[in-house]
């Protein structure tokens, strides 16, 4: 099955730098890789996804560039804010079938005002 | 987007009581739903999936007769956690597929934290 390694499990930047988030998955198959954001007490929303048909996507400070060669892709935040503030999954799937996720393990990500 | 609504947020209970979670997809119809647990700083662990009209899947080491899946329409689900008990405390979370540019997106509840006494 697929195995989505996330890193780093807490990040920490000063408000209006950028943060990077890292995800490596296993299944060559897998063709489709969202980003959720869940705040404390609260179920994951969806913030951007990928296809495995493009590079790159942005929309305004997020972008989420996709490597399938080496099997990474990673999520970029530009100009955090205090909101941006929560816990971040990547997660991998082949598109078609019972499209189950699989999910990174987390990153904690604080911006410090 | 696609709104999820997962009801109750929040339920506590005795031990060896039932508690039934629902899960609803206001404005689409879902044929697929997923039930998810959390436990506190860890990722989501895949319960079961849910197909509308048929019996669940459940994932490895989930025991289906614990945690009871009925998907009887293309917009709700529900989980109930039979006979709970404390280790049965956990943030319990739902999400259904919609059609999306290109295939299915998945579509996240606010999660119902239960708390076992």
């Amino acid at each position: 099955g697929e195995n989505v390694e996330q890193h780093p499990s807490t990040l920490s930047v000063q408000e209006g730098d950028s943060a990077v988030i890292k995800c490596t998955y296993s299944d060559s198959a897998s063709n489709y890789f969202p980003w959720y954001k869940q705040e404390l007490g609260k179920g994951p929303q969806l913030i951007i996804d990928i296809r495995s048909n493009v590079g790159e996507k942005k929309d305004q400070r997020i972008a989420v560039t996709l490597n399938k060669t080496a099997k990474h892709f990673s999520l970029h935040i530009t100009e955090t804010q205090p909101e941006d503030s929560a816990v971040y999954f990547c997660a991998a799937t082949r598109r078609t079938g019972a499209n189950n996720l699989f999910f990174g393990t987390g990153t904690r990500l604080t911006v410090i005002p | 987007g696609a709104v999820v609504s997962q009801h109750p947020s929040w339920v506590i209970c005795k031990s060896g009581t039932s508690v039934k979670i629902e899960c609803r997809s206001l404005d689409f119809q879902a044929t697929t739903m997923f039930w998810y647990r959390q436990f506190p700083k860890q990722s989501l662990m895949l319960m079961a999936t849910s197909n509308e009209g048929s019996k669940a899947t459940y994932e490895q080491g989930v025991e289906k007769d614990k945690f009871l899946i009925n998907h009887a329409s293309l917009t709700l689900s529900t989980l109930t956690v039979t006979s709970a008990h404390p280790e049965d405390s956990s943030f319990y979370i739902c999400s259904a597929t919609a059609f999306g540019q290109g295939g299915n997106i998945q579509y996240f509840g606010a999660g119902t934290r239960l708390s076992v006494l």
